[in-house]
């Protein structure tokens, strides 16, 4: 079956720098990879969906690509800030509806 | 637009104790409805999944059990709570699309229990 890893340390960065997760995955390339976004207490709200064919894409701060050769998938955050901080996951999909998330990554943007 | 609402917020129950979740999402016909545990530094379980009414698809086998008696209601029971079940539990929806959908989560419930 599908496993979705993602970096259990946090992630710590300076205001204003690029922050950059990983997400690999650990057998057939996914249809799709999403990444959502999690605060403490909250559920988590979807951010961006990639699909295999895709090298890239990008949402305003935000950027995903997917590169099926080294199984993975990097998450970016332009010009971080603060209000960034909080859990991210990744997940995966193919054919069927049922995704397999990642633990998530915990980023922690500093002023 | 679409709304999802899951209650109680917080929970406290003691062991051997029935337990009713309920979730209901607004705006939207025929979702994917979805029940994920979430344990303290662990990632979402999936515990059941329902693509209509009265279908129910259980992914992990334990004392919880799942229904949808409505179209828009799925509730999540149990007839007697252990202390492994407590936890941050989320209801999502998605759209059926055939793959790659977006789940879309409620607020959660945190329910300890003692």
């Amino acid at each position: 079956s599908q496993k979705i890893e993602q970096n259990s340390e946090a992630l710590n960065i300076q205001e204003g720098k690029t922050a950059t997760l990983t997400c690999n995955y650990t057998n057939y390339s996914p249809a799709y990879l999403q990444w959502y976004r999690q605060d403490p207490g909250r559920g988590p709200v979807f951010l961006l969906l990639i699909r295999e064919n895709e090298k890239e894409k990008r949402k305003e701060r935000l950027k995903v690509t997917f590169d099926t050769t080294l199984k993975q998938s990097l998450f970016h955050i332009t010009a971080s800030q603060p209000a960034d901080s909080a859990t991210y996951l990744c997940a995966s999909s193919g054919g069927s509806y049922i995704p397999t998330f990642g633990r998530g990554t915990s980023l922690i943007v500093h002023p | 637009s679409q709304t999802i609402h899951q209650w109680p917020a917080t929970l406290v129950q003691p062991v051997g104790s029935p337990l009713s979740l309920e979730c209901t999402v607004e705006g939207t016909s025929n979702p994917n409805l979805y029940w994920y545990r979430q344990a303290a530094g662990r990632g979402l379980q999936l515990l059941f999944y329902s693509v209509g009414i009265g279908q129910i698809s259980s992914e992990v086998p334990q004392n919880l059990s799942a229904s949808r008696p409505q179209d828009r209601q799925f509730i999540l029971s149990s007839k007697k709570l252990l202390l492994s079940d407590s936890g941050f539990y989320l209801c999502a929806w998605s759209v059926p699309s055939g793959g790659g959908e977006t789940q879309y989560f409620g607020p959660g419930t945190r329910l300890l229990v003692l």
